[in-house]
């Protein structure tokens, strides 16, 4: 079965400080992977992709893959109040995408 | 510019009571269309998705079916729904041209409530 795990949390950080959350999936066939925040009683919304091993940046947003351990991560810079939601990494196996349970984030202010 | 409209916003139902909920794209064509529930304390499950008009695929065998009438027309229905269908449902669509897979756009969901 194609998995893909997230920490629940909570994960509290201070304003200001990096926020770091974690993923790892079990296909190794996964092409393309994706964080999704998620405020409460809303739907998500996608933040960041990426497909390649490396960092992606955008803006204070930075996601990480790396393949051969099939770990995904999204770092958050400048940690805000308004950051304080769940994160929900999605994983793209034969264009169905299976997404974790999600991380929830407290930013401290 | 695109939009996804989905109804209703929340929904009690009794056991055994049937279920339709709708969900429609505007502004594109040949979407990609998804229904995901999210129960409490679980992730997102995905429960149906289309390429096509009446071309289905079924992730979870359960009471649930869904149906692609139109184009841009998604409906989940159950003839008898069961305490264990609670929970909030999704609908999401991607363009299969232009987005990459696994870029969904969402509904605003249906919080349903079975008593």
């Amino acid at each position: 079965q194609k998995e893909v795990e997230q920490n629940s949390g909570p994960l509290s950080v201070p304003e200001g400080a990096i926020a770091s959350l974690n993923c790892t999936y079990s296909d190794r066939g996964s092409q393309s992977f994706f964080w999704y925040r998620q405020y409460s009683g809303k739907s998500p919304e996608l933040i960041m992709f990426i497909y390649s091993n490396g960092d992606k940046e955008d803006g204070r947003f930075t996601a990480q893959l790396n393949k051969a351990s099939q770990y995904v991560s999204l770092l958050i810079r400048d940690s805000q109040p308004s950051d304080s939601a769940t994160y929900l990494c999605a994983v793209n196996v034969d264009d169905k995408i299976i997404f974790g349970k999600g991380t929830r984030l407290h930013i401290l202010p | 510019s695109q939009t996804i409209h989905q109804w209703p916003a929340t929904l009690v139902q009794p056991v055994g009571s049937p279920l339709s909920l709708e969900c429609t794209v505007e502004g594109t064509s040949n979407p990609n269309l998804y229904w995901y529930r999210q129960a409490a304390g679980r992730g997102l499950q995905l429960l149906f998705y289309s390429v096509g008009i009446g071309q289905i695929s079924s992730e979870v065998p359960q009471n649930l079916s869904a149906s692609r009438p139109q184009d841009r027309q998604f409906i989940l229905s159950s003839k008898k729904l069961l305490l264990s269908d609670s929970g909030f449902y999704l609908c999401a669509w991607n363009d299969p041209i232009r987005d990459t897979p696994g870029k969904l756009f969402f509904g605003s969901g249906t919080q349903l409530s079975v008593l």
